[in-house]
C-alpha cells in the first residue's frame, strides 16, 4: 500500500526550462493539492484539485500549470522554470474537504 | 483570514524533559480544523492529530498530549520526557471549513532539538 507518492525525490534543472512534478495516490481521494515550503515563508498552496477534471488555484499559482485526468495522478508543471521556484514541493491528498490532508514525501528541486 | 501563529522558532531541550510548543491561530469561522504535522529530518510530514473546532477535548497519545482551548485560540502540544526522535520541526495548521479548497494554514514551526 503506497499511498502517496512523489517523483522525483529529486531534480536538478535550469533556469527556462520545462520541470514536470508527479504525484500518485493509491487511496482514491477527491482531493489533492501542491504545496511549496520555503524557509521563512512556511508551506504555501500553489494548486488544488476537487476531483478529476477540476483545478484551482492557491496562494502562489503563478508559473505553475496543472491537471488532473484520471482521479490518482496530479501532476505539477513549472512551465519556465526560474531560480525563485528552487524550493521543496509537497503534493497531499485528502478524502473530501474536509478531511485530513496527508502528504507524500516531498520533491527538492533546485534551479540553476 | 486564516492566521497560525507559532512564536518559538527554535526549542532546545535534554532528553526527558518535557517541552510545550504553542500554537494560536485566527479566524473568523465558527467551524474549523486545527492540525499538528511533524517533519523530521528526513523531510516528510506526518500528521499527527486533528481537532476539530466544536471537540474542545484534550487528548493524549503515548508521550504526546494536545490543549485545545478555544476562549483563547490556542492548540498547543506537549512532548513529555521528549526522546532523541523527538527532534523535528512541528506544524500547527488551520483549516476553515466555510473555504471549498480546504487548503491548509500553516505556521512557521517550531525546530525542535532533544539532546541526549
Amino acid at each position: 500500500d503506497a499511498g502517496i507518492t512523489q517523483s522525483p525525490r529529486y531534480k536538478i534543472t535550469e533556469t527556462g526550462r520545462q520541470v514536470t512534478l508527479m504525484c500518485h495516490q493509491t487511496w482514491s481521494h477527491s482531493y489533492m493539492f501542491w504545496y511549496r515550503q520555503d524557509l521563512g515563508h512556511g508551506l504555501r498552496l500553489i494548486y488544488y484539485s476537487a476531483a478529476a477534471d477540476i483545478t484551482d488555484k492557491g496562494e502562489v499559482p503563478d508559473g505553475y500549470v496543472v491537471s488532473r485526468s484520471k482521479t490518482e495522478n496530479f501532476p505539477l508543471t513549472l512551465e519556465s522554470a526560474t531560480r525563485s521556484q528552487t524550493s521543496v514541493y509537497f503534493c497531499a491528498s485528502s478524502e473530501n474537504r474536509r478531511e485530513t490532508q496527508y502528504f507524500g514525501p516531498g520533491t527538492r528541486l533546485l534551479v540553476l | 483570514a486564516q492566521k497560525v501563529t507559532q512564536a518559538q522558532t527554535e526549542i532546545s531541550v535534554v532528553e526527558k524533559e518535557d517541552v510545550t510548543l504553542d500554537c494560536v491561530y485566527e479566524t473568523r469561522d465558527t467551524t474549523y480544523y486545527l492540525f499538528w504535522y511533524k517533519q523530521p529530518p528526513s523531510g516528510e510530514l506526518v500528521f499527527l492529530i486533528r481537532r476539530n473546532s466544536f471537540d474542545e477535548q484534550n487528548e493524549i497519545s503515548g508521550r504526546y498530549s494536545w490543549n485545545f482551548q478555544k476562549s483563547t485560540s490556542s492548540f498547543n502540544f506537549t512532548i513529555t520526557a521528549s526522546q532523541v526522535v523527538d527532534s523535528a520541526v512541528y506544524f500547527c495548521a488551520l483549516s476553515e471549513a466555510s473555504r471549498g479548497n480546504n487548503r491548509l494554514a500553516f505556521g512557521k514551526g517550531n525546530q525542535v532539538v532533544v539532546i541526549p
